[in-house]
């Protein structure tokens, strides 16, 4: 089956440590998204992708990275300097024309 | 900048009964895309129906069926047939058509519907 995989769905984070989160998709698409979602809040774009080896930041890029080396894979890293990572991640991809498609989601806290 | 309003936080509907949510936003841009999401207690976002701004038809999934007046910009949900399943959080959401940093999504705040048996 096609689709958007995220994981883990749950991820601790403690004070001061990097974390990955996961994000592969194998519907060939070439544009791959990350957003972020708190709490009674829309979805708020943290990068985007539009093409292998090419990133762009978002509203929202600062204490986050990412890497695009593969067509299918579009990890997102969250860094210490992300003062308040606490919040529900969405990873999108899609062709231009059509919706995007997301992930199920990773649940992000600090602990 | 193109902006989404949803300006209803919250809607109630009765089961087998209709709804319509309401979404405004702003451009000017003449060529895009609209949407709405649902986001169900699983959390995974699920594309309900599309729009492009160039077709003057509305369009329509099943019970789903949205009533785009582009002069307004205004883009509404109408679910038919209520059921318990339908509750959720909705997003409205703009694509540019443009391409891109323009191709993303901006998203409204979303109405929570709650269906009561």
């Amino acid at each position: 089956d096609g689709g958007i995989t995220q994981s883990p769905k749950y991820l601790f984070r403690k004070e001061g440590q990097n974390v990955t989160l996961s994000c592969e998709q194998n519907l060939n698409h070439d544009a791959m998204y990350w957003y972020r979602q708190d709490p009674g809040q829309g979805l708020r774009l943290i990068y985007y992708s539009q093409i292998v080896n090419d990133f762009q930041k978002g509203d929202i890029a600062e204490g986050y990275s990412v890497s695009r080396e593969k067509k299918e894979s579009f990890p997102l890293t969250v860094t210490s300097a992300q003062k308040n990572p606490t919040a529900f991640y969405l990873c999108a991809s899609s062709v231009i024309r059509q919706g995007p498609f997301f992930g199920q989601g990773t649940r992000l806290t600090v602990v | 900048a193109q902006t989404v309003t949803q300006s209803q936080p919250e809607m109630s509907v009765q089961e087998a009964e209709t709804v319509t949510l309401s979404c405004t936003y702003d451009t000017s841009e003449s060529d895009y895309y609209l949407f709405w999401y649902k986001q169900p207690p699983s959390r995974q976002m699920i594309l309900v129906i599309r729009q492009e701004a160039y077709k003057q038809q509305n369009a329509t999934e099943n019970r789903f069926s949205v009533n785009f007046q582009k002069a307004a910009k205004s883009f509404s949900l109408k679910i038919s047939d209520s059921q318990l399943g339908d509750a959720a959080m909705y997003f409205c959401a703009y694509r540019s058509a443009y391409g891109g940093s323009q191709g993303n999504l901006i998203f409204g705040k979303g109405t929570k519907l709650s269906v009561k048996p």
